[in-house]
């Protein structure tokens, strides 16, 4: 089955950390860029970082820019989001999602999201 | 700047036809857009691509229902025999220079 599971969200301090992880499944996962994109509630959909199929490639909002880390391994098909110096405007759902194809940067397939809350 | 535009809100009556537009800002006429629905309580899933020139291509086991069409800067997305689970929001998406660009969606009540 072609599917995207997200896991390793949670409670967290303002200033803490949270590492989230993708686990792709059912398709060549080298083969395509791969993106966050997060959801605060209640809000739209915002774009947070993409990745490149060979990690050349890695691009932040400004909105992150030096608290986030996005990178992946592709032998183990997993996407991952390191989540430094956390505030409380970063409390959303976190979704992974991948590119529609090798060429395209819009998106083609997501993940169920995971909750990561931000909170004294 | 690279802006889509949606209406944050439209209706229709159960069987009815509704078409929701997205609007690129200007000079950017020519990209394509992704059209994405996103039911109460889940998660995005993608509906389709659309392209400038009105062709597109949709995901697996997107009903007939469901069609794409274009007009110079807009981006349409025509629902067609709307169903309860039609009730959503949709988001149109594309890209820029190392971005990911959404519109504000539009959250669909089928009445």
């Amino acid at each position: 089955e072609v599917q995207l599971v997200e896991s390793g969200g949670g409670l967290v301090k303002p200033g803490g950390s949270l590492r989230l992880s993708c686990a792709a499944s059912g398709f060549t996962f080298s083969s395509y860029s791969m993106n966050w994109v997060r959801q605060a509630p209640g809000k739209g959909l915002e774009w947070v970082s993409s990745i490149s199929s060979s990690s050349s490639y890695i691009y932040y909002a400004d909105s992150v820019k030096g608290r986030f880390t996005i990178s992946r391994d592709n032998a183990k098909n997993s996407l991952y989001l390191q989540m430094n110096s956390l505030r409380a405007e970063d409390t959303a759902v976190y979704y992974c999602a991948r590119d529609l194809g090798p060429t395209s940067r819009l998106l083609g397939m997501w993940g169920q999201g995971t909750l990561v809350t931000v909170s004294s | 700047q690279l802006v889509l535009t949606q209406s944050p809100s439209a209706s229709a009556s159960l069987g009815a036809s509704v078409k929701l537009t997205c609007t690129l800002s200007s000079g950017h006429s020519s990209y394509a857009i992704a059209w994405h629905q996103q039911q109460p309580e889940k998660g995005p899933r993608y509906l389709m691509k659309l392209n400038s020139d009105g062709s597109h291509s949709k995901g697996d086991g997107i009903p007939d229902r469901f069609s794409g069409s274009s007009s110079g800067a807009e981006r349409y997305l025509t629902i067609s025999s709307l169903q309860s689970e039609d009730e959503a929001d949709y988001y149109c998406q594309t890209w820029g220079t190392g971005t990911l660009v959404f519109g504000g969606g539009t959250k669909l009540t089928v009445l």
